[in-house]
């Protein structure tokens, strides 16, 4: 088992819907959990990190821990064409003070 | 303007040559780091540095060095012992050293050997 997961995708979404990516990882001790943003040929950007269980929202963006199911997701509302990119999910592991890196999700969002 | 700067953005060397690839932040972050990354492949991590004048090996060390003289700086030197130095390196600092704060990338630099 990979210690982070995502499905490769590509997920397709129409304009103006919902994204929803998710993340799976195998550390039961992790303790932050970040999403980036990459675009093709550019450096991954930092979306949103939250550290607690639930939901935190940033604009259109909202991250949700569940730490008991071991998954992060990351939704993006309204999805825009801007918002084609890849996700990556990143998840910081305490025990052995770690990041480890999913693959990304490709996201495709089509007008 | 604060930032990371990452230059050059794209090198091309011939193989059995060392490379140094440049980071530079005003950030004023202590953490920085190193990385590569691949064509289907995750982020792997090269080196990273805590503090000035300290710095450790991430999970693929192994033909690159790096110095920390300066909390503004982190050059990586890709030597010609890396079997496979072709991907793009990404440097990125953090506020601290604990590990457990977001990372902000610079630019990246893409670097081919042939």
């Amino acid at each position: 088992q990979k210690e982070v997961e995502q499905n490769s995708g590509p997920l397709s979404v129409p304009e103006g819907a919902i994204a929803s990516l998710n993340c799976t990882y195998s550390d039961r001790g992790s303790q932050s959990f970040f999403w980036y943003r990459q675009y093709s040929g550019k450096s991954p950007e930092l979306i949103m990190f939250i550290y607690s269980n639930g939901d935190k929202e940033d604009g259109r963006f909202t991250a949700q821990l569940n730490k008991a199911s071991q998954y992060v997701s990351l939704l993006i509302r309204d999805s825009q064409p801007s918002d084609s990119a890849t996700y990556l999910c990143a998840v910081y592991a305490g025990n052995n003070r770690k990041l480890i890196w999913g693959l990304g999700t490709s996201l495709a969002v089509n007008p | 303007d604060g930032g990371i700067t990452q230059s050059p953005k794209y090198l091309f060397r011939k193989e059995g040559q060392n490379v140094t690839l440049s980071c530079e932040q005003n950030l004023n972050h202590d953490a920085m780091y190193w990385y590569r990354q691949d064509p289907g492949q995750g982020l792997r991590l090269i080196y990273y540095s805590q503090i000035v004048n300290d710095f450790q090996k991430g999970d693929i060390a192994e033909g690159y060095s790096v110095s920390r003289e300066k909390k503004e700086s982190f050059p990586l030197t890709v030597t010609s012992a890396q079997k496979n130095p072709t991907a793009f390196y990404l440097c990125a600092t953090e506020t601290t050293g604990t590990g457990n704060l977001p990372r902000y990338f610079g630019p990246g630099t893409r670097l081919t050997v042939t």
